[in-house]
């Protein structure tokens, strides 16, 4: 089946501090690879994307490649600050259905 | 850019009322669903549709209800509801393809 088990928070992480957030994956067929950030009282919104093996997707300094043969799609990025604060969840798509499945969430607060 | 918009943001019901929350996009998305937001659980989906007309259950369809009768709406009807139905749920919309999924800004519903 289809799943996908990310990292259990919450993360709290310094100013500047290097960020990565576990996630691995089950698929059956190739499926497409998504991190999705919600800030605090709004919707999910498309941070970076992959869609197929060796992919690198990222936006805001944020990167996370799609590694086939470890079946993990791990967020990092280099230097967070403050507005990143902020709960991340990593998801895939499959073209059978157009269907999503989304991990549990990871909350990451940045201090000053 | 509207894209995908929730009605109502916020709703208080007693147990045992009935209410529908309505979802509309304004992209020309084949696939709509609906899913809730739960503490530690992620997302998890209700209930799809991939055009009009036609409408499938996911995960969680108990208690809920769906139709969709145009390609630019997605109500989702709770009959009778329940305390376990508290959460917050969001709407999401997407190109067929397994492309990234738009959500709505959630409704977050209280059942006392």
């Amino acid at each position: 089946g289809n799943s996908v088990t990310q990292m259990e928070g919450p993360v709290t992480l310094s100013e500047e501090a290097f960020l990565t957030i576990n996630c691995t994956y089950t698929a059956t067929g190739y499926p497409s690879l998504f991190w999705y950030v919600q800030y605090p009282g709004e919707g999910l919104q498309l941070l970076l994307k992959a869609t197929k093996a060796d992919d690198k997707g990222s936006n805001k300094g944020f990167e996370a490649t799609y590694r086939k043969e470890t079946t993990s799609f791990h967020l990092e990025k280099g230097s967070v600050q403050v507005s990143d604060s902020a709960v991340y969840f990593c998801a895939l798509g499959v073209n059978t259905g157009n269907q999503f499945y989304f991990g549990t969430g990871t909350s990451l607060t940045v201090i000053p | 850019n509207a894209g995908v918009t929730q009605t109502p943001k916020f709703q208080v019901l007693k147990t045992g009322q009935s209410m529908t929350l309505q979802c509309a996009q304004d992209m020309n998305h084949e696939y709509m669903s609906w899913y809730r937001q739960d503490p530690g659980m992620g997302l998890r989906l209700i209930h799809y549709s991939v055009g009009a007309g036609i409408t499938d259950q996911g995960e969680v369809p108990n208690g809920y209800n769906v139709s969709r009768s145009t390609t630019e709406d997605f109500p989702l009807r709770l009959l009778s509801a329940a305390p376990s139905q508290t959460s917050v749920y969001f709407c999401a919309s997407s190109k067929q393809g397994g492309t990234e999924a738009f959500f709505g800004q959630g409704t977050r519903l209280t059942v006392v």
